[in-house]
């Protein structure tokens, strides 16, 4: 089993600004997933995660609000820019194949 | 967009009674996926099912893999308040790229 680490875990944030969420995987993954799950919903994926590639972002979500990087088999970041109190939702990361997931980073925008 | 269906959306019952949660979609998966989610935490996997017609049996909990691999249900026996949380099925695509589509959720509230 994979153990996935989430920084932080949770976070107040001023509309406007940009945060960025790591994820740390305790062994080499090769696809890492990040989602989204607005208050009392379900999980929407927001994008794929290769190592040495783009990410792959799923319809209603891009590149210059939510950039992804991939610098290796074991880490990830996603960064929400230039937030708005529609943004608040926790973000969650998992690897593939075995569908772990860390504890998620509860993100609240004021 | 390709959606699953999961129903009912809220389910409160007392413990002891049995429940069965629907899971429910139009397109084929490699295979399906049950999990459990608890406030402030991410989602646990409970169950993974791949051939269709599969049945799959975790304590009290029996999930069942539609012929057809487009649907699933998970069945609880005499539910305990521990039981409480949201329930999440995944179905998982493989086809093209490799990605997990989760369905709408049930949100069980087991009172003791």
């Amino acid at each position: 089993s994979a153990v996935i680490s989430q920084k932080p875990s949770r976070d107040i944030c001023q509309r406007g600004t940009s945060l960025t969420i790591q994820c740390q995987v305790d062994s080499q993954v090769t696809m890492m997933f990040w989602y989204r799950q607005q208050p009392g919903q379900s999980l929407t994926l927001i994008a794929t995660a290769n190592q040495g590639s783009e990410a792959t972002y799923e319809s209603g979500f891009v590149i210059d609000k939510f950039p992804i990087s991939r610098p290796n088999l074991t880490f990830s970041t996603l960064t929400v820019s230039n937030m708005s109190p529609e943004d608040s939702s926790i973000y969650l990361c998992s690897v593939a194949s075995e569908a772990f997931f860390g504890q998620g980073t509860r993100l609240t925008v004021v | 967009t390709q959606l699953l269906e999961q129903s009912p959306q809220f389910l409160s019952i007392q413990e002891g009674e049995n429940l069965t949660v629907y899971c429910n979609s139009s397109s084929v998966f490699s295979s399906l996926q049950w999990y459990r989610q608890e406030p402030g935490e991410g989602p646990v996997l409970l169950v993974t099912v791949v051939t269709g017609g599969e049945v799959k049996k975790l304590k009290r909990l029996t999930f069942q893999f539609g012929d057809a691999r487009k649907d699933s249900s998970l069945h609880i026996t005499a539910a305990q308040p521990g039981d409480t949380g949201l329930y999440l099925c995944a179905g998982v695509k493989t086809s093209g790229t490799y990605k997990y589509i989760f369905g709408t959720g049930t949100r069980l509230k087991v009172l003791a």
